[in-house]
């Protein structure tokens, strides 16, 4: 089975700085997907950014972009220029790409910015 | 984009009641939709997979008989609580595959239930 790790339960960072979300996962698939959610506090799950497996290159959606290093099941969500509107629960989830290829999802990470 | 409606948002009932939560695919097509639980301050936690038109395929320790799933077309799944308790206060979200491109299938997320029972 998938699990997925995010180490950090709360993280803050001001206005405008950078802050990295971590996050680990344990497979023996060589081809999945990996997802990065936001969900504010109105709980709407948000999809951020997403990276397929086989590509070596990290995937960035404007001021967010990952770091996926393969080898050691890693994939964390860097956030650039943070503004208020960040503040959210960030959910890592893999997802494989078969078999009704549920999602599963991390703990969680609780990103403050603050102003 | 893709849109999932879920409905009610919210809806408060008394205990040994039965709730019926629905999601639906506005403009694609879904074969397969997704029931996940979230307890406060906690993650997703999957409790089946619908597949129109089969039975669902409930995680372990979900019990079938008491959160029923109907996926009766593909742009419609049902979650049924029966004879609800306050244990079963939580907050139900669904999600929908669009099926894209072999291997690129995006899950899209209604905005959730809140189900409190008193």
């Amino acid at each position: 089975a998938q699990t997925v790790t995010q180490s950090q339960p709360e993280m803050s960072v001001q206005e405008a700085e950078t802050v990295t979300l971590s996050c680990t996962y344990d497979t023996s698939e060589s081809n999945y997907y990996l997802f990065w959610y936001k969900q504010p506090p109105s709980r709407q799950m948000i999809l951020v950014i997403r990276q397929e497996a086989y590509k070596q290159q990290n995937a960035t959606e404007n001021r967010f972009s990952v770091n996926f290093q393969k080898a050691a099941k890693s994939f964390s969500l860097k956030i650039s220029d943070s503004q208020l509107g960040d503040t959210a629960m960030y959910f890592c989830a893999f997802m494989k790409p078969y078999n009704n290829n549920d999602m599963r999802f991390g703990a969680g990470t609780r990103l403050t910015v603050k102003p | 984009g893709a849109v999932v409606s879920q409905h009610p948002s919210w809806v408060i009932c008394k205990s040994g009641t039965s709730v019926k939560i629905e999601c639906r695919s506005l403009d694609f097509q879904a074969t397969t939709m997704f029931w996940y639980r979230q307890f406060p301050k906690q993650s997703l936690m999957l409790m089946a997979t619908s597949n129109e038109g089969s039975k669902a395929t409930y995680e372990q320790g979900v019990e079938k008989d008491k959160f029923l799933i109907n996926h009766a077309s593909l742009t419609l799944s049902t979650l049924t609580v029966t004879s609800a308790h306050p244990e079963d206060s939580s907050f139900y979200i669904c999600s929908a595959r669009e099926v894209e491109q072999w291997g690129n299938q995006p899950q899209h997320f209604g905005d959730g239930t809140r189900l409190s029972i008193l």
